[in-house]
């Protein structure tokens, strides 16, 4: 199975500033992997699949990198809104798995 | 419009059996996997394993083999999630997924979850 380790666990960043989520693959997983958003109370919802593509609707300032083991979320400018937590997928094989989070606070 | 219905919420007992549903709309049922992720209270997210309705073709992630099964019925557009004997440890928020072939991302809209909770 592989195992996705997400940095940092907790993250506190003002609104306006920029915030960079991490997260590690512990094999390659080539650029199979995506992003999610969830907000309490509300179902996941997918930001970013193919390591860098956005999904329909998700606003520029969100942007991935990243290939084989190590990827980065990045939110240019943090809205109100994108106060949530966050978690990394690998879909590199049909065993998926998650990341363990990171929740994105504000400070 | 794509959408993914689950059922309602469920209090049961431990060792009472539960089967929870997820009904797709607004694509092609038997054309696409549905997924199912377990989240616990105050935990991330799990993925527990996939089926494809147009043939049953099921997989589990090797921490749920064995302690759920997933199946379908595409006369009805629904999947299911089922579990024989409950235990206290299965109380979480379960999601059902669309995913456009195995090795791909679950897409949105999700269900809107089931919350499952199990107490004596």
């Amino acid at each position: 199975e592989i195992v996705m380790t997400q940095s940092p666990a907790t993250l506190s960043v003002s609104p306006g500033e920029r915030a960079t989520l991490s997260c590690r693959a512990s094999q390659s997983v080539s650029s199979n992997l995506a992003w999610y958003q969830q907000k309490p109370g509300q179902a996941p919802r997918l930001l970013i699949y193919g390591a860098s593509l956005r999904a329909t609707g998700i606003p520029a300032r969100f942007s991935g990198s990243g290939s084989g083991t190590e990827f980065t979320l990045t939110i240019s400018s943090l809205q109100s809104e994108d106060f949530a937590v966050y978690y990394c997928q690998q879909y590199n094989n049909w065993r998926i798995t998650f990341g363990q989070g990171t929740r994105l606070e504000i400070k | 419009e794509v959408q993914l219905v689950q059922s309602g919420a469920e209090v049961k007992k431990p060792g009472e059996s539960l089967k929870i549903s997820c009904k797709g709309s607004g694509y092609s049922f038997t054309s696409n996997w549905i997924g199912w992720v377990r989240q616990m209270p105050g935990k991330g997210l799990e993925w527990m394993g996939i089926i494809y309705p147009g043939d049953s073709d099921t997989r589990y992630s090797p921490s749920f083999q064995g302690q759920v099964t997933i199946s379908a019925d595409k006369s009805i557009n629904t999947a299911y999630l089922q579990w024989s004997s409950l235990k206290a440890s299965d109380t979480a928020m379960y999601y059902c997924a669309r995913q456009t072939a195995a090795t791909s991302p679950p897409s949105d809209p999700w269900g809107q979850g089931t919350l499952v909770t199990v107490s004596s």
